[in-house]
């Protein structure tokens, strides 16, 4: 798997705003992942995209994808504290394969 | 159903000593991945099993780590002879078989800390 590069690096915003990270990378994927860390432990997975959608939706979270630009972006709308996390990207090939992850964005969502 | 488990969750050690971490994989994955993450560093790759494949090992840093799955479920990840560099979280994750095998689910982690 390949390391994407996520941007920006720290994100803060108010509750109830949306948040829009984004993530870059180098070559030809299958799929692109994005997952949240809370306090330095606890990976949740968030949604997967693959290399033929553009855009996956999954409750206030909204994916996209542009392969001819290699980048994707992870929209949260209507934020909460509760989102207050690190989110990476993964961008990877079809089938078991192991995660390589950037710095993140580390998103702050103040009440 | 009940997700990835790890112990311990946090294990304080002696340079020097052995230690062994546990996973206990969601059932029916055959997938197993171990990652380490250091203070402030990325996600960092140490091995994965899949089914009754030969693991890849090709991110243990040192022959004092190793790993090994029985019955294709728990996995014990063991460090030998500690050192203090060898302080970090370290993450467990399991697939499943299905047509989303590429999403991994994460253990709590154990946080280790060598002194």
């Amino acid at each position: 798997s390949q390391q994407g590069e996520e941007d920006p690096q720290a994100l803060s915003i108010q509750e109830g705003e949306n948040a829009t990270m984004n993530c870059s990378y180098k070559t030809s994927i299958n799929n692109l992942q994005w997952y949240r860390q809370n306090s330095g432990r606890g990976l949740v997975h968030l949604i997967l995209i693959r290399s033929n959608e553009r855009e996956k939706h999954s409750g206030r979270l909204r994916v996209t994808l542009d392969t001819s630009k290699k980048s994707s972006s992870l929209l949260i709308t209507a934020s909460r504290a509760a989102d207050t996390a690190s989110y990476f990207c993964a961008p990877g090939n079809s089938g078991y394969s192991t995660l390589t992850f950037g710095k993140g964005t580390m998103l702050l969502v103040s009440p | 159903g009940a997700g990835v488990s790890q112990s311990p969750s946090n294990k304080v050690t002696e340079k020097g000593k052995d230690v062994e971490l546990r996973c206990d994989p969601i059932s029916g994955h055959t997938a197993l991945y171990w990652y380490r993450q250091s203070l402030g560093q990325g996600l960092e790759f140490l091995i994965y099993f899949q089914g009754n494949s030969a693991p890849d090992k090709s991110g243990l840093p040192s022959d004092r780590f190793s790993a090994e799955r029985t019955g294709g479920s728990v996995s014990t990840l063991t460090i030998q002879r500690t050192q203090q560099e060898d302080s970090a979280v370290y993450l467990c994750a399991s697939s499943s078989p299905g047509h989303q095998r590429e999403t991994q689910y994460f253990g709590p982690g154990t946080r280790l800390l060598v002194l």
